[in-house]
């Protein structure tokens, strides 16, 4: 079965500060998604990419699935404490559209 | 924006009870979900459910599991026999069709179960 792993755990960065959170996967992607928890909170969606070598951006927020597309990367610019939180990645886990999930990579940005 | 509503947000019961997890999906969804998530590992998925049986079940979704859509607004996860290892944070999720979150697949807040 498909397994992702990210790295790294966890993270504490300088307010300001970039940093990249990795995902990389057992088997090929066909869907990858990032999401976002926040302690007491449900998933937010952040970005779907489903191509090789696509790239996705959305405020401060950029996401890339390698041209294998086994590994994806979200990078956050200027961190910001609003970024804080748990970052998931998540695949396709079946045909009925349930999902997989990384262990999470926990953010904490210092100001 | 349209929410998937969770309730309670947090639940104690005693080992061995029964409980029931309940969820309002989006209302024009007609795919519905469960997952699980013990404290520091995966979030973990149970069980999908569509036109009302289920569609899809993990290794988890044991006996001591079931689902139900009773009425046209809720879909409720009840766990027969707790044990102190159900304690975890469920969610909820719906969506409009099969195929992941490119079609608007959305999770609720989640239910806190502590198993006492």
């Amino acid at each position: 079965s498909q397994e992702l792993e990210q790295s790294p755990q966890s993270l504490i960065v300088q307010e300001g500060k970039n940093l990249t959170i990795n995902c990389t996967s057992s088997k090929t992607l066909y869907g990858l998604y990032w999401y976002k928890q926040k302690y007491g909170e449900g998933l937010i969606f952040l970005m779907m990419l489903q191509k090789g070598g696509e790239e996705k951006s959305h405020e401060k927020i950029t996401a890339k699935l390698d041209e294998k597309k086994q590994q994806s990367s979200l990078h956050i610019t200027a961190s910001q404490p609003s970024h804080a939180g748990i970052y998931l990645c998540g695949a396709d886990g079946g045909s009925q559209g349930n999902l997989i999930f990384g262990k999470g990579t926990k953010l904490s940005v210092k100001p | 924006e349209p929410e998937v509503t969770q309730t309670p947000s947090h639940q104690v019961t005693q080992m061995g009870q029964e409980v029931i997890l309940r969820c309002v999906p989006i209302s024009n969804h007609l795919y519905f979900y469960w997952y699980r998530q013990i404290l520091g590992q995966k979030v973990e998925f149970l069980v999908s459910f569509y036109n009302n049986e289920i569609s899809e079940k993990s290794e988890i979704f044991d006996d001591q599991f079931s689902v139900e859509r009773p009425d046209g607004s809720n879909f409720t996860l009840k766990i027969r026999s707790t044990k102190l290892e159900d304690s975890a944070m469920y969610f909820c999720a719906s969506s409009p069709r099969a195929g992941g979150p490119y079609y608007g697949y959305t999770f609720g807040s989640g239910t806190r179960l502590t198993v006492v």
